[in-house]
C-alpha cells in the first residue's frame, strides 16, 4: 500500500519570502508520479507541480520548485516569493503506474501568507 | 471550459434518505473517481472508473455505489445515507496514457446528513 505523509499541518510565511512544504511517501512501487495540489478557501484542486519519479531533475513552474529525493522518498514543495494569493491547503499526492492511475493523498499543510 | 462539472454544491440529506451525486466531464477523458474530503484530512478514494462500463472500488467505498453508462457522466449514489457521510465530494478526471496525467477536479459537492 501507499502511503503520504504531511507532517505540518501548519505553517505561515511574510509575504516574498519563501516557504518549504514536507512531503514523504512509502511505496515499494519503482514508477510512479508525484503531484502538488493546491485548494484554496474556494475548495478547488489546483494542480501546482508534478514530478515524474525516473527523472532526477526537479520540476520548475515559475515560483514554485520541488525537491524530490527518490532514495529518501521525500518531495517537498518550494514556494519564492510568496503572494497573499498562495494561502490555501497543500496537498502532496502520489500516482501510482496502474490502471486507473490512482492517487494517494497526503493530509494537507495550510498555508498562511502573511502580509 | 467546463471541465468536470459537480451538482449539486450543497445538500442536506436525512438519516436514510438517498441521492444522487452527479458528476460530468466534457475533456472526453477515460478515467473518472470520487473521493470524499472530511474535515483536516486529504482526498479518500471512494470508487474510480477507466472507462464505461467498468468501476472499481477505492479506499472505501462502502455505502456507495456508482455506474458508468457514458464516458462523460459518472453519478455516485448514497443509499441509506448516515452521518459518518458527510463531507465533502470530489469527482475528478484524467486522461488515460503514459506519464503524469494529473487528475482535473470539480468544485465539489457539500453533504451534510442531519
Amino acid at each position: 500500500a501507499q502511503t503520504v505523509t504531511q507532517s505540518q499541518p501548519e505553517m505561515s510565511v511574510q509575504e516574498a519570502e519563501t516557504v518549504t512544504l514536507s512531503c514523504t511517501y512509502d511505496t515499494s512501487e519503482n514508477n510512479y508520479y508525484l503531484f502538488w495540489y493546491k485548494q484554496p478557501p474556494s475548495r478547488q484542486m489546483i494542480l501546482v507541480i508534478r514530478q515524474e519519479a525516473y527523472k532526477q531533475q526537479n520540476a520548475t513552474e515559475n515560483r514554485f520548485s520541488v525537491n524530490f529525493q527518490k532514495a529518501a522518498k521525500s518531495f517537498s514543495l518550494k514556494i519564492s516569493d510568496s503572494q497573499l494569493g498562495d494561502t490555501a491547503m497543500y496537498f502532496c499526492a502520489f500516482m501510482k503506474l496502474s490502471t486507473g492511475n490512482q492517487f494517494y493523498f497526503g493530509t494537507g499543510t495550510s498555508l498562511t501568507v502573511i502580509p | 471550459n467546463a471541465g468536470v462539472t459537480q451538482t449539486p454544491k450543497f445538500r442536506i440529506l436525512k438519516i436514510g434518505q438517498s441521492m444522487t451525486l452527479q458528476c460530468a466531464q466534457d475533456m472526453n477523458h477515460n478515467y473518472m473517481y470520487w473521493y470524499r474530503q472530511d474535515p483536516g484530512m486529504g482526498l479518500k478514494l471512494i470508487y474510480y472508473s477507466v472507462g464505461a462500463g467498468i468501476t472499481d472500488k477505492g479506499e472505501v467505498p462502502n455505502g456507495y455505489n456508482v455506474s458508468r453508462s457514458t464516458t462523460e457522466d459518472f453519478p455516485l449514489r448514497l443509499e441509506l445515507a448516515a452521518p459518518s457521510q458527510t463531507s465533502v465530494y470530489f469527482c475528478a478526471s484524467s486522461r488515460m496514457g503514459q506519464g503524469a496525467q494529473p487528475q482535473h477536479f470539480g468544485d465539489g459537492t457539500r453533504l451534510s446528513i442531519l
